[in-house]
C-alpha cells in the first residue's frame, strides 16, 4: 500500500511571499488532516476534511491560510502572505473513516521562512 | 480545550536502560490515547489505548491508560540507539460524529551506546 505522498519535501521563502503544498492520501482514505508542527511541540490540526468537505478548521489561520480537497482526493495548503512564524514542518495525515487508529502520515514538507 | 500534557520534555539514558514516559491529558468525550514514534517527520503509530488497565505490549514496547486519573504511561525495556526519537502522546476526543486528535508537545528520548 503506497503512503500519504507530501511534497515539496523542503521549501524556503522569504516573509510575504506565497507558498503551497500538496498531499496525496492513501487511496480509499475519505478524511484527510493538515498539521502544522512547530519545533519543540506536538503537531496542532489545522484543517480536517471528511471527502471533500471541512469537518474542522477553527485552527486555521484564515486570514493566510486556505486549504482545499478538490473531488475529495488531493489536498492543497496554501500560505498567503507568510510570516516568519509559519516556519514549521507541515504534515498531512490520512484516515478510512475518520477515527485516529487508521491515521497515516506523510513525512512532511519544512517550511523555512526568512 | 483538550489538553494534553507531557512528561519529562527530554532525556537521556544509556543503552539497556528502562524509560517511562508519561501522558496526561483532559479532552472532551475521550475516545482513545494513542502513541507515536517520530524519529525524522512522519510520526509512526505505536499504540493505542481505549480501556483502563490493559497493557498492550509491542516488543520491548508497553503502554497502559488510566481512564480514572487520565493518564498513560509507555515503557520502553532494554532501550537501545534505535530508540532515540521524540514519543508524541494524543488524545482522541468525539464531537457528534467527528472526531479530533490532540497531541503533546512530546518527550525527546536520546538513547546513547
Amino acid at each position: 500500500e503506497a503512503g500519504v505522498a507530501q511534497s515539496p519535501r523542503y521549501k524556503i521563502i522569504e516573509k510575504r511571499q506565497s507558498v503551497a503544498f500538496w498531499c496525496n492520501p492513501i487511496s480509499g482514505h475519505a478524511t484527510l488532516y493538515w498539521y502544522q508542527q512547530i519545533l519543540g511541540q506536538g503537531p496542532k490540526l489545522l484543517i480536517q476534511f471528511q471527502n471533500n468537505g471541512v469537518v474542522d478548521d477553527s485552527q486555521l489561520p484564515k486570514d493566510r491560510f486556505s486549504a482545499e480537497r478538490l473531488k475529495g482526493v488531493d489536498s492543497t495548503l496554501k500560505i498567503q502572505p507568510a510570516k516568519l512564524e509559519d516556519s514549521a514542518v507541515y504534515l498531512c495525515a490520512s484516515s478510512l473513516a475518520g477515527t485516529s487508529d487508521g491515521n497515516t502520515f506523510g513525512s512532511g514538507t519544512r517550511l523555512t521562512v526568512v | 480545550e483538550d489538553k494534553v500534557v507531557q512528561s519529562p520534555l527530554s532525556l537521556v539514558v544509556h543503552e539497556g536502560d528502562t524509560v517511562t514516559l508519561n501522558c496526561s491529558y483532559e479532552v472532551t468525550n475521550f475516545r482513545s490515547l494513542l502513541w507515536y514514534k517520530q524519529e525524522k517527520k512522519a510520526p509512526t503509530f505505536l499504540f493505542m489505548l481505549t480501556s483502563s488497565g490493559i497493557e498492550k505490549k509491542s516488543g520491548r514496547l508497553s503502554s497502559i491508560l488510566d481512564k480514572k486519573e487520565l493518564f498513560s504511561i509507555l515503557n520502553i525495556t532494554a532501550t537501545q540507539t534505535g530508540d532515540s526519537a521524540v514519543y508524541l502522546c494524543a488524545v482522541e476526543g468525539v464531537n457528534r460524529n467527528d472526531y479530533k486528535l490532540s497531541f503533546g508537545a512530546g518527550t525527546t528520548v536520546t538513547v546513547r551506546a
